[in-house]
């Protein structure tokens, strides 16, 4: 069985600085895939960034950033360079991959952060 | 970035009623999913589908049905509506990488639906 962990169930941080979001997660499959997931206040869920098992490089898109300890089984997010939009709740995910395909999303309870001026 | 989109938004309907949420992609893509979430909470699968006349029950047990006839659609129906439906249902899609690895979900807005 799979399964997200996020222990912060909230976060500050000041505008400008870097902040980072624990994920750690737990799998017997060789073959996976983590996300992140930003969601406003508004509801929709925002894709954010993704890293495969098999990269060795962590994944990187603008100012996000993941950072992936495969034998620690944690895909920490880090956001550099706040900003008050980034005040959201943030959520870690992971898929089996099958034959290269994504399956089904299992999340984790997710990390409200606030991000003062 | 896929273009998907969910209707209604928002619902608030009487216990007993029948309801459909709408959800459609124009992407093609040929995976699409129904999650349920409460405030606050984590994402549960209820419901996902493969390709057209494909259909799966999710980890979370839902008494919601879905129909996949068409690529582009995935409606959600509740036969009765009851208050303890009343949570956030968020549609998604993906496409099966044809190199590669890994396919990333879009997902709708969403759709809250309140059953009083």
């Amino acid at each position: 069985a799979q399964k997200i962990t996020q222990t912060q169930p909230g976060m500050f941080v000041q505008e400008k600085e870097a902040v980072t979001l624990d994920c750690t997660y737990d799998t017997s499959d060789q073959s996976y895939g983590l996300f992140w997931y930003k969601q406003p206040s508004s509801g929709e869920m925002i894709f954010l960034i993704y890293q495969g098992s098999y990269d060795e490089q962590n994944a990187t898109e603008g100012r996000y950033s993941l950072n992936f300890q495969k034998a620690r089984k944690s895909a920490n997010l880090v956001i550099s360079a706040s900003q008050l939009g980034d005040s959201a709740m943030y959520f870690c995910a992971m898929s089996a991959l099958y034959g290269g395909a994504t399956n089904k999303l299992i999340f984790g309870t997710g990390t409200l952060l606030a991000v003062q001026p | 970035e896929a273009d998907i989109y969910q209707t209604p938004r928002y619902l608030v309907i009487g216990t007993g009623k029948k309801i459909t949420l709408e959800c459609s992609q124009t992407m093609g893509h040929d995976k699409m999913y129904w999650y349920q979430q409460d405030p606050g909470m984590e994402l549960h699968l209820i419901h996902y589908s493969y390709g057209v006349n494909s259909t799966e029950k999710g980890d979370l047990s839902s008494e919601s049905t879905v129909s996949r006839i068409r690529t582009e659609h995935f409606p959600l129906t509740l036969e009765s509506a009851r208050p303890s439906h009343t949570s956030q249902y968020l549609c998604a899609s993906s496409e099966t990488p044809v190199q590669g690895w890994g396919d990333t979900q879009y997902f709708g807005p969403g759709t809250r639906l309140t059953v009083l």
